[in-house]
């Protein structure tokens, strides 16, 4: 099975700023690798697939980049609707998803 | 606009078989290109993907739970189903059904908490 593993487990910033997360697998997933949003109580939200297309209706200050075992998440400027839980999953050997990272508000 | 709907008992026994149906609504399962998928959430394990099924009956399982998974379809309801059996409170999670777009998940139910207790 791909491990993925997201750091930091926890980010805290303030709106406006610039928001990087990573995933790293624990082996390459070539591009095969999404993003997902996560707030209380809902379902979570597809940001991201295949490294770096953004899905239907997401801002574009949302962007994914990376490939084989490394990927970053960077949100440019953090809006107060950000503030979440962020899951990356890969599709490259069946599914998995990583631990997710919590972005705070500071 | 697609809409998905988990339903089954919120409560299931011990060693008792977990079963879930999900409803699409706005749309149909018959497509080649689309699978669609159960992923489950606990607050040990995060997000844990379970298998995934097409209208034609093709089916992948995570490794490690195959052999209690079941996932079915029945594409003239438009709906799939999920049986999870021997349960234990490890299996105590929110359940979600969801559309997978080439192993992506885009749409997603609202989610079902399945409590295992006796």
């Amino acid at each position: 099975e791909i491990v993925l593993t997201q750091s930091p487990a926890t980010l805290s910033l303030s709106p406006g700023q610039r928001a990087t997360l990573s995933c790293r697998a624990s082996e390459s997933v070539s591009h095969y690798l999404a993003w997902y949003q996560q707030k209380p109580g809902q379902a979570p939200r597809l940001l991201i697939y295949d490294a770096s297309n953004r899905a239907t209706g997401i801002p574009a200050r949302f962007s994914g980049s990376g490939s084989g075992t490394d990927f970053t998440l960077t949100i440019s400027s953090l809006e107060p609707e950000d503030f979440a839980v962020y899951y990356c999953q890969q599709r490259s050997n069946l599914l998995t998803f990583g631990q997710g990272t919590r972005l705070d508000i500071k | 606009h697609l809409q998905l709907q988990e339903s089954g008992p919120g409560l299931v026994k011990p060693s008792e078989t977990l079963f879930l149906t999900c409803t699409v609504a706005g749309g149909s399962l018959n497509s080649d290109n689309h699978y669609w998928g159960w992923i489950r959430q606990t607050p040990g394990k995060g997000l844990e993907w379970l298998g995934s099924i097409s209208y034609s009956g093709d089916i992948y399982h995570k490794p490690s739970l195959k052999s209690r998974v079941t996932i079915s379809v029945d594409t003239s309801k438009n709906q799939f189903f999920l049986g999870l059996n021997s349960v234990t409170a490890a299996d105590t999670a929110v359940y979600y059904c969801a559309k997978s777009f080439g192993g992506s998940f885009d749409y997603w139910g609202q989610g079902t908490l399945v409590t295992v207790s006796s």
